[in-house]
């Protein structure tokens, strides 16, 4: 079974923290995402990225970045969190243009 | 810019019985996929079915069949003899045939299975 971890289920960070999500997948993956999720939003795209070191704007980019370093591993960059960013957020991975597999998510509270 | 459109916010429906999740989008291609996922209060998102813009035929999964109507854009999910474990969110996306992977996902419907 295809396996997407991320690193906490829950986080509370002060505003102004830089705060780092980690999300690992399994199944050698060249696609990884992070959405963030808001109630009557839907989930919305972040980041993605296609291989090792590559990197593409979602719809909402703006006060995030990214690290891919490895295949295995995405990391998405709070760099100095605000309380608008107070969010559910979900990573996800695919094969080249198969499904995506969703992580649990991590719940944010920016205080 | 595609958009995907669930007017539904809420829906319950009796245990053993039949309900139908709306779903409507917008794009200017012709070849695209459709997607409905499901997310449990465990959070865990899950893909319940898949449509091929090419494809006719409505997919099927056990329970869950869909009515993809592609000349008005619509695209609703039926789950047939509804479950306890049926309740979640569900959420409709789009995805483009070939490009960026990204799914447009819309708001959301939360399913509540009445026992």
């Amino acid at each position: 079974d295809v396996k997407v971890t991320q690193s906490s289920r829950y986080l509370v960070k002060r505003t102004g923290e830089k705060v780092f999500l980690e999300c690992v997948q399994d199944m050698d993956h060249e696609n990884m995402f992070w959405y963030r999720q808001d109630p009557g939003l839907g989930l919305r795209l972040i980041y993605f990225s296609y291989d090792v070191k590559m990197k593409e704007k979602g719809d909402i980019p703006e006060g995030y970045s990214v690290s891919r370093e490895k295949k295995e591993r995405f990391s998405l960059i709070l760099e100095s969190a605000s309380t608008n960013q107070t969010s559910m957020y979900l990573c996800a991975s695919s094969f080249k243009f198969h499904e995506q597999y969703f992580g649990p998510g991590t719940r944010l509270t920016v205080t | 810019a595609q958009t995907v459109t669930q007017s539904q916010p809420e829906m319950s429906v009796q245990e053993a019985e039949t309900v139908t999740l709306s779903c409507t989008y917008d794009t200017s291609e012709s070849d695209y996929y459709l997607f409905w996922y499901k997310q449990p209060p465990s959070r865990q998102m899950i893909l319940v079915i898949r449509q091929e813009a090419y494809k006719q035929q409505n997919a099927t999964e056990n329970r869950f069949s869909v009515n993809f109507q592609k000349a008005a854009k619509s695209f609703s999910l039926k789950i047939s003899d509804s479950q306890l474990g049926d309740a979640a969110m569900y959420f409709c996306a789009y995805r483009r045939l070939k490009g960026a992977q990204k799914l447009v996902f819309g708001q959301g419907t939360r399913l509540t299975i009445n026992p």
